[in-house]
């Protein structure tokens, strides 16, 4: 497809366990960006990649967090030791440049992370 | 405090019904400001984008109103529809750190025919 597509839709695991979540933005588009988006509360940034590189990270929550994207394409967040708190739908979304003032964020549906 | 607050933080209307949802937000300097649409279960979807210098931008029966001096801006659906049930969500993007987008906490918009 054209959009940013996302997986798995939904992960329900245990605490303690790791998860990663896989996110293919769209062909051609240079940054791709990482939010949380909690029950009730607005998107909250985790962090964005330019090409391959991740120039601010300041938005991981704790080291538990990290990701990744490779080929400047594929990213992936990984949850190392998932705690309850963690439980949040996860959004990625891409651009074509970042930076760019009339460019929108094209965004994918989410993984929903429940954590048992 | 936030620095991008929504009101109201829910609504509801009858089909056909004009509304208008508000944005105040205290990021200083910005860049742009955008309006974006989140259905339910999926990813918000870009309805505007306004740079600091624009007053108005419409997007079919979207219309998006910003003053920068009072730091307001504001998103009037027109003869609203069932399909526009959703939370509207209000994002502005910081001046110099353009990638970093701040997000309000959405009003979240209910059509009943």
């Amino acid at each position: 497809g054209a959009g940013v597509s996302q997986s798995p839709s939904n992960k329900v695991t245990e605490k303690g366990k790791d998860v990663e979540l896989r996110c293919d933005p769209i062909s051609g588009h240079t940054a791709l960006y990482w939010y949380r988006q909690r029950l009730g509360q607005g998107l909250e940034f985790l962090i964005y990649f330019q090409g391959n590189s991740a120039p601010d990270k300041s938005g991981l929550p704790s080291d538990r967090f990290s990701a990744e994207r490779t080929g400047e394409s594929v990213s992936t967040l990984t949850i190392q030791r998932t705690q309850q708190e963690d439980s949040a739908v996860y959004l990625c979304a891409s651009s074509l440049y970042p930076g760019q003032f009339d460019q929108p964020q094209h965004f994918g549906d989410g993984t929903r992370l429940s954590i048992l | 405090k936030n620095q991008v607050e929504q009101s109201p933080q829910s609504l509801i209307i009858l089909e056909g019904k004009n509304c208008t949802l508000q944005c105040n937000y205290t990021v200083s300097p910005f860049s742009n400001l955008r309006w974006y649409k989140q259905d339910t279960g999926r990813g918000p979807v870009s309805l505007t984008i306004m740079t600091f210098s624009e007053n108005t931008k419409s997007n079919g029966r979207y219309t998006a109103t910003l003053d920068a001096d009072t730091k307001q801006s504001s998103l009037h659906i027109t003869a609203s529809q069932l399909s526009d049930s959703a939370s509207y969500i209000c994002v502005v993007t910081p001046f110099y750190n353009t990638d970093k987008l701040i997000f309000g906490t959405g009003t979240r918009l209910q059509v009943f025919p």
